[in-house]
């Protein structure tokens, strides 16, 4: 398996556009992540999917956040309009639902803002 | 209120010797903790996990130590190489979930 598997890896955008990140959870996980890291901040949790349903959004920061999972392969985080602030990388990791155990992360999105 | 909490933002080791690597967390429901270490440019790679009915896990240079009492975990690493310098984060679960919440990590640096 390829691993979690994030487009693009880089993404530099204007103020007020949309941007979408892309990405693909490893085959048979049923739990998807979308975290962002920033230095201050360190990795927050953004939402959290379980058999491709929203199980906890309050980590989105705002309404210009949403996120969607139409099938167990696929996910996308949305920003609408992005700011200046929005700058970070995000990561999406997969897991297996109800099992401790370990999430699996993507390289990441650094997305830049100007 | 950030529930994991990694108060170092950075530690400094000589090549050899022993890394400690620590991190508090508030909420007494967490029942699983885990390590990540994280390189630039890369996403997060799972180290090492602790259930809390443990007080240590070991696996190779690697030791994990849990005190609930404390509401502290610590990560040792020994002996230290160069190839460990990276962001460590420290991570816990809540009871019957699997919702990871990070700390805010911590650079090893380690000199050779």
């Amino acid at each position: 398996d390829a691993g979690v598997i994030q487009s693009p890896r880089h993404e530099v955008t204007e103020m007020g556009q949309e941007v979408t990140l892309r990405c693909k959870p490893i085959s048979g996980h049923n739990s998807l992540f979308w975290y962002r890291q920033t230095m201050m901040r360190g990795l927050e949790l953004l939402i959290y999917f379980n058999n491709n349903v929203p199980i906890d959004d309050s980590g989105m920061p705002e309404d210009r956040f949403s996120a969607k999972m139409p099938n167990a392969s696929f996910s996308t985080l949305k920003i609408q309009p992005s700011e200046p602030r929005d700058s970070a990388v995000y990561f999406c990791a997969s897991s297996l639902a109800g099992i401790n155990t370990e999430a699996f992360f993507g390289q990441g999105t650094r997305l830049t803002v100007v | 209120d950030q529930q994991v909490k990694q108060n170092s933002p950075s530690l400094s080791v000589q090549e050899g010797r022993i890394s400690i690597l620590n991190c508090d967390y508030t909420n007494s429901m967490f029942d699983y903790f885990l390590w990540y270490k994280k390189y630039p440019a890369e996403g997060p790679t799972f180290l090492i996990s602790i259930s809390s009915i443990k007080d240590k896990n070991e696996d190779g240079r690697f030791t994990v130590f849990l005190n609930k009492s404390a509401k502290h975990l610590s990560l040792h690493i020994v002996p230290s190489q160069p190839g460990d310098s990276a962001v460590y984060f420290c991570a816990a679960t809540l009871r019957g979930g699997n919702k990871l919440v990070f700390g805010a990590g911590t650079i090893l640096r380690v000199k050779s």
